[in-house]
């Protein structure tokens, strides 16, 4: 089956870090890129980044260049997202999605709620 | 960045109508790479228009899009119930990746 499952929700104080992961599955994991975008609650979609899985390179948001780091392990398939320095402005739910060159996301995770709070 | 503007905000209609969804573009889109989702509450985006008018395997003929360039349009044909949802128009051409604030269709 096609998919991609992701970690479950977190729950984090301002100022920690945050990783979520990303598992592939049902399709050639080095073929698609995979981005990453976030819903703030009640709000719209922001493009957080993307990575390459074939040769691990990345292109971020400008707004998170710094704080934000992705990997991936081609030998489980698993994309992984880490955010740190932690505000509430990151209160969000974080998806992962399939996305073929020149093509948009085809293929979304199920979401990884993320809540900042003192 | 390339802003991406939704009108109208929300749309309250009956099942069996028709109903048409802008996104225009703050500039010209490279080679019309403007994606359509639709999102029901508590799930993830599903994908429908791709290209502009390129439906994907599934999606029901009764989703339509069209446009170039700036403006870009989605029309359902024949409103189900089952069409309710907030529907986004994504840009996937330029960097950084854009979308629309969204359209709530309500029925």
């Amino acid at each position: 089956q096609v998919q991609m499952v992701q970690s479950g929700a977190e729950v984090k104080k301002p100022g920690a870090s945050v990783n979520i992961s990303c598992k592939a599955s049902g399709y050639t994991f080095t073929m698609y890129y995979v981005n990453w975008v976030r819903q703030a609650p009640g709000q719209g979609f922001e493009w957080v980044g993307l990575i390459n899985p074939s040769g691990g390179g990345t292109r971020l948001a400008q707004k998170f260049q710094g704080r934000i780091t992705m990997t991936r392990d081609t030998s489980t398939a698993t994309v992984y997202m880490e955010l740190a320095s932690l505000t509430s402005e990151d209160t969000a739910v974080y998806y992962c999605t399939r996305m073929f060159a020149g093509a948009p996301y085809d293929l979304w995770g199920q979401g990884s709620p993320v809540t900042v709070s003192s | 960045e390339i802003v991406l503007t939704q009108s109208p905000g929300t749309v309250s209609l009956s099942p069996g109508e028709r109903v048409t969804l802008s996104c225009r573009a703050s500039r010209t889109l490279p080679n019309n790479y403007l994606a359509w989702y639709q999102q029901k509450p508590g799930q993830a985006p599903r994908f429908l228009i791709y290209g502009a008018f390129n439906r994907p395997s599934g999606v029901p003929d009764r989703f339509t899009g069209s446009g170039s360039g700036t403006d870009f349009t989605l029309t359902i044909a024949r409103l189900e119930p089952e069409d309710l949802g907030v529907y986004y128009c994504h840009q996937y051409g330029d960097s950084p990746q854009t979308f629309g604030q969204g359209t709530k269709v309500e029925i």
